[in-house]
């Protein structure tokens, strides 16, 4: 069955340490692929995506993700965290349009001082 | 200021009273949607309408209905609200279906029932 797995439920940083966020999926052909963070209270807000082309993309915020066909996956990374990047993110994949989107369970993400 | 309201933020209700949940957009998007979110499930589907009376479900549709009278708003309609129906509810737009329209989220309606 399609799916998409983030396997870190919460994930804790120090401040200026680097981060690595896992997205794994299951679709028989290449999905476009998203990551959206949801700050406490917020909707959500995408932070970047991958439709085709260079398979690093970088997104708003100083981050970026890679995208790597043979390990169906879409890691988000940043490289120093800030404490305002504690949130909850969400990887996200669609195949054909927005109605097929399908969000994965989310990663919390909690920066110590 | 391009965005997507829901209203209103929190909802506490009792099981069995009806009540609809706003949402409207000022973006001119064709395409809407409801989700719901969940602990561990991350977001879910409800319905969605690719535009002024074109509704469909999505993948958790019972227990809730939904109209597209006019293309900026987008209601979401729990006719008999059960327990199981406690949620934080999204409302998200995109100009059209495509998948390379990037969604605009509102800020999200936290909904109880007792």
């Amino acid at each position: 069955a399609q799916s998409v797995t983030q396997p870190d439920i919460h994930i804790t940083v120090s401040e200026g340490a680097s981060l690595e966020l896992r997205c794994n999926y299951s679709y028989g052909a290449t999905p476009y692929l998203f990551w959206y963070v949801q700050s406490p209270g917020q909707g959500l807000q995408l932070l970047l995506k991958y439709f085709s082309g260079d398979t690093l993309v970088q997104g708003i915020k100083g981050f970026e993700a890679e995208f790597k066909r043979s390990q169906s996956s879409f890691n988000l990374r940043k490289p120093s965290v800030h404490w305002s990047d504690a949130a909850e993110y969400f990887c996200a994949v669609a195949l054909y349009n927005n109605n097929d989107m399908r969000f994965g369970a989310g990663t919390r993400l909690t920066v110590k001082p | 200021e391009a965005q997507v309201t829901q209203n209103p933020r929190y909802l506490i209700t009792v099981t069995g009273k009806k009540l609809t949940v706003t949402c409207s957009q000022n973006m001119n998007h064709e395409y809407m949607s409801w989700y719901r979110q969940d602990p561990g499930l991350g977001l879910r589907q409800i319905y969605y309408s690719m535009n002024v009376e074109v509704t469909d479900k999505g993948d958790v549709p019972e227990g809730y209905k939904v109209s597209r009278k006019e293309k900026r708003n987008f209601p979401l309609i729990l006719e008999s609200p059960s327990p199981n129906q406690t949620s934080l509810y999204f409302c998200a737009s995109s100009l059209y279906r495509g998948r390379d329209s990037p969604l605009h989220f509102g800020n999200g309606t936290r909904l109880t029932v007792t």
